[in-house]
């Protein structure tokens, strides 16, 4: 298995208050992602990083933002939570940035209630 | 506007026949696809994949399959087990893009 983690796995938080999730790799990949995943809708990209401080949006990033100063590391910060935002979220990382016979590798998940 | 498309949200087959899962996708620009396998409380996993100049790929029970012309994928599952019991999600990426565009995944439970 790929080597990476996410932490917390699991989080409670009130409406309006500020959250960050991180992910963490130990595979040197460039390429990491942040998705989450709702019924009716599968896994939907976030933010994905192309390498350390380069970050671009994904298809929902509204309420979402992303940092990655180091190669390992990926932070995902909701800047003021909200109830639309209560989600399991997965990083994911890839060595050849969903190039031909790449292939993403995904964390064990956060999941996140927002009261 | 969803360009990747799981329009069955589950299926349940009898262990030891055939599964087969679909796909399909709108954007004939796509040359790479992904399956992946999810259980409940982790992270989706790699299952199989198939470049845009093939048609099918096998590998042990699961074959996907590639229809350019009808931009149609599907996984075929032979013998199917209890254990295959998961969410599939199957997915795209565009060329020229660091991204996977996924479906909106399939449950499929095998009846033992």
């Amino acid at each position: 298995d790929a080597g990476i983690t996410q932490s917390p796995r699991h989080k409670v938080t009130e409406t309006g208050t500020p959250v960050t999730l991180r992910c963490h790799q130990t595979e040197n990949h460039r390429y990491m992602y942040w998705y989450r995943q709702d019924p009716g809708h599968g896994l939907r990209l976030i933010h994905y990083s192309y390498g350390v401080k380069d970050t671009d949006k994904g298809e929902v990033s509204d309420g979402y933002s992303v940092s990655r100063s180091k190669t390992e590391d990926f932070l995902l910060t909701l800047e003021s939570a909200t109830s639309s935002q209560t989600s399991v979220y997965f990083c994911a990382i890839s060595d050849n940035g969903a190039g031909l016979e790449d292939t993403q590798y995904f964390g064990p998940g956060t999941r996140l209630t927002v009261l | 506007d969803q360009q990747v498309k799981q329009n069955s949200p589950s299926l349940s087959v009898q262990e030891g026949r055939i599964s087969i899962l679909n796909c399909d996708y709108t954007n004939s620009m796509f040359d790479y696809f992904l399956w992946y396998k999810k259980y409940p409380a982790e992270g989706p996993t790699f299952l199989i994949s198939i470049s845009s100049i093939k048609d099918k790929n096998e590998d042990g029970r699961f074959t996907v399959f590639l229809n350019k012309s009808a931009k149609h994928l599907s996984l075929h599952i032979v013998p199917s087990q209890p254990g295959d019991s998961a969410v599939y999600f199957c997915a795209a990426t565009p060329p020229g893009t660091y991204k996977y565009i996924f479906g909106t995944g399939t449950r499929l439970k095998v009846l033992a």
